[in-house]
């Protein structure tokens, strides 16, 4: 059972528009939830995280929404540039912050 | 401080021999974990330590696998007897104890080719 979602393989947009990457989660433990990036062959790369305490984080042109009566989390970022190219990962904790459940990413494109 | 790295980046061994992979964390985090990847999914967790302390083993690793982190300090993951299921990129991450908003540091991987 898998208990983090990304149900969008893949997403295309336009430079300077707007992205949007969707995660869906089922286990109500989690407390903590991260996005990473990665690029190819590279380790993920941390990007911005929010707490279940929260409905909204932004950092620069990052910004992470969580919904938790519906387990969803999305990230926006606004605009979008070519060097955003990347699988983005969304991740998800418990309270005692060990192990993280990742999904199984969104490649994002970003075209010129 | 060169971040998390992972020697060595690339290992292709024969079924059923014995690997061993190495990771130096960042040196002031005292979380350390292990995770694999393969292709088209994402990490999947497989051990983590506080200090020298395994505090976490999934219940995917078989008995073939085994992580040490003997001086609280570098890390080694060994698998026994590869089979070719055991092909995936092997990441390492560190961190703080109380780095959550900050998340992990993962290094660059090793990848793993069973022949």
């Amino acid at each position: 059972d898998q208990q983090v979602k990304q149900n969008s393989p893949s997403l295309s947009v336009q430079e300077g528009r707007i992205s949007i990457l969707n995660c869906d989660y089922t286990n109500s433990m989690f407390d903590y939830f991260l996005w990473y990036k990665k690029y190819p062959a590279e380790g993920p790369t941390f990007l911005i995280s929010i707490s279940s305490i929260k409905d909204k984080n932004e950092d620069g042109r990052f910004t992470v929404f969580l919904n938790k009566s519906a387990k969803h989390l999305s990230l926006h970022i606004v605009p979008s540039q070519p060097g955003d190219s990347a699988v983005y990962f969304c991740a998800a904790s418990g309270t005692n912050a060990g192990k993280s459940t990742f999904g199984d990413g969104t490649t994002l494109t970003v075209k010129p | 401080d060169t971040g998390v790295s992972q020697n060595p980046r690339h290992k292709i061994t024969k079924r059923g021999q014995n690997v061993t992979f190495r990771c130096d964390p960042i040196s002031e985090h005292n979380r350390l974990y292990w995770y694999r990847q393969t292709l088209g999914q994402g990490p999947e967790f497989l051990t983590y330590f506080q200090n020298e302390a395994q505090l976490e083993k999934s219940r995917l690793l078989s008995d073939r696998f085994s992580a040490e982190r003997p001086k609280g300090s570098f890390s080694t993951l060994e698998i026994q007897r590869t089979e070719q299921g055991d092909s995936a990129m092997y990441l390492c991450a560190s961190s703080l104890d109380e780095s959550r908003p900050y998340g992990y540091t993962f290094g660059s991987g090793t990848r793993l080719t069973v022949v």
